[in-house]
């Protein structure tokens, strides 16, 4: 079975600060992309980063960078100098390169930014 | 705003309704998916088009169905609802050219169904 596990629901910072959400994933195939999806409280489902598997380096997108440990199945997002724009639900997320072309998704991470 | 439209934003209906959800892919997006998301089972993959064809199918109840049209919109037929299918129902695109389908879903804004 393909399945995503985020094991933080939720989390809360101060703005400014670093954050780190973890992912990790199960799936028997070798070639997948994994993705980072924020869903603020307008329920929009917004894409944040994605990462292919057959890359090695961490993909990066301004302030948010990701942790990729293809063997440990983990995938974590950071957020550096956090805003309060940042509050909202993050999900993580696979697709695989064969069967179904259809993302799996975590069960989500809340994060809460303070002022 | 990603470029994929959702119609209607909200639906209220009762037990036994059916209702129709409406999607409109990016321009040049090939591929529409639906997904359903609920409380208790969290984002959910229903059905994938791609040009028109069915192309993959998830956890899709037998009392739903959809389509592709030649205009490349889709639709999301609910029908017998029951409380339980009260939900966001978010449609996706994507441009899947060829058989890898890894291109980036971009998701429209969501249809809540609540179902009394």
């Amino acid at each position: 079975a393909q399945t995503v596990t985020q094991s933080q629901p939720e989390m809360s910072v101060q703005e400014a600060e670093t954050v780190t959400l973890s992912c990790t994933y199960d799936t028997s195939e070798s070639n997948y992309y994994l993705f980072w999806y924020k869903q603020p409280p307008s329920r929009q489902m917004i894409l944040v980063i994605r990462q292919e598997a057959y890359k090695q380096q961490n993909a990066t997108e301004n302030r948010f960078s990701v942790n990729f440990q293809k063997a440990a199945k983990s995938f974590s997002l950071k957020i550096s100098d956090s805003q309060l724009g940042d509050t909202a639900m993050y999900f993580c997320a696979f697709i695989t390169i064969q069967g179904a072309q259809k993302l799996v998704f975590g069960q989500g991470t809340r994060l809460t930014i303070n002022p | 705003d990603s470029g994929v439209t959702q119609t209607p934003k909200h639906l209220i209906t009762a037990t036994g309704q059916r209702v129709t959800l409406r999607c409109s892919p990016r321009s040049g997006d090939l591929s529409v998916y639906w997904y359903q998301q609920s409380l208790d089972q969290g984002l959910q993959f229903l059905i994938q088009y791609y040009n028109g064809e069915e192309r993959a199918k998830g956890n899709i109840l037998e009392r739903f169905s959809a389509q592709q049209f030649p205009d490349l919109h889709s639709e999301l037929n609910l029908s017998s609802l029951e409380l339980g299918d009260s939900a966001l129902y978010f449609c996706a695109s994507s441009v899947s050219v060829g058989a890898g389908g890894t291109e980036t879903q971009y998701f429209g804004p969501g249809t809540r169904l609540l179902v009394l």
